[in-house]
């Protein structure tokens, strides 16, 4: 079935580098993609969001790159904070309906 | 701007036993879509309403079923609770039906539910 992947892994990062987040998708009929990060406590909130007409879009601190010959998708956090430390999502819309299909998230750990 | 809110933050259940969530969006959202999140399971998307009319439907069993209001409120509700319904039940509402626009869902903080 549509799935998109992401491994659950927990990711390191000396503060102050840069951060990359990976995402694999199934499914080539997607048409747009979303990154959410959530803190602990919370719920999810909206980073940056992608379509398929695109290759790589920009943020403040953040840049979301498409490689749709592979199905990858990743997000890239420029000088990494404290305040970056949060699970991960990434997410696909197929287009068929209005859901979008969301990955199993990535720790994202800061290290002072 | 008030956020989206939901209530109860916490609640503890048993088995056998039926479970009633509210989400409030955020004023002039007409869309409230519910997901559950495991530990190791990302978000799973459970059903959209849109103008009091459920417009999408997860993956789930007919014991998860939830209804919209007039006001763009909405509940879910869970019957039968099995142990496996433990979860944090997330609300999230959006000015317009699903994704195919800006994308942003605006999440609540969710329920946590642990059934025993």
């Amino acid at each position: 079935g549509e799935s998109v992947g992401l491994h659950l892994p927990t990711l390191s990062v000396q503060e102050g580098d840069n951060s990359i987040i990976n995402c694999a998708y199934s499914n080539s009929a997607s048409d747009y993609f979303i990154w959410y990060k959530q803190e602990s406590g919370k719920g999810p909130q909206f980073i940056i969001d992608i379509r398929s007409n695109m290759d790589k879009r920009q943020g403040q601190r953040v840049t979301v790159l498409l490689n749709k010959t592979v199905k990858h998708l990743s997000l890239q956090i420029a000088a990494t904070q404290p305040g970056d430390s949060a699970v991960y999502f990434c997410a696909e819309n197929t287009g068929s309906n209005y859901q979008l299909i969301w990955g199993a998230g990535t720790k994202l750990i800061i290290k002072p | 701007k008030a956020g989206v809110t939901q209530t109860p933050r916490y609640l503890i259940k048993t088995r056998g036993q039926q479970v009633t969530l509210s989400c409030s969006p955020i004023s002039g959202h007409r869309s409230v879509s519910w997901y559950q999140q495991t530990p190791g399971q990302g978000l799973q998307f459970l059903f959209e309403y849109f103008s009091e009319t459920q417009r999408n439907k997860g993956n789930f069993p007919g014991r998860f079923s939830g209804r919209q209001f007039s006001n763009s409120r909405s509940e879910m509700n869970v019957s039968t609770l099995e142990l496996g319904d433990s979860a944090l039940y997330l609300c999230a509402s959006s000015p317009v039906r699903g994704v195919t626009n800006t994308g942003e869902l605006f999440f609540g903080e969710g329920s946590r539910l642990t059934v025993l």
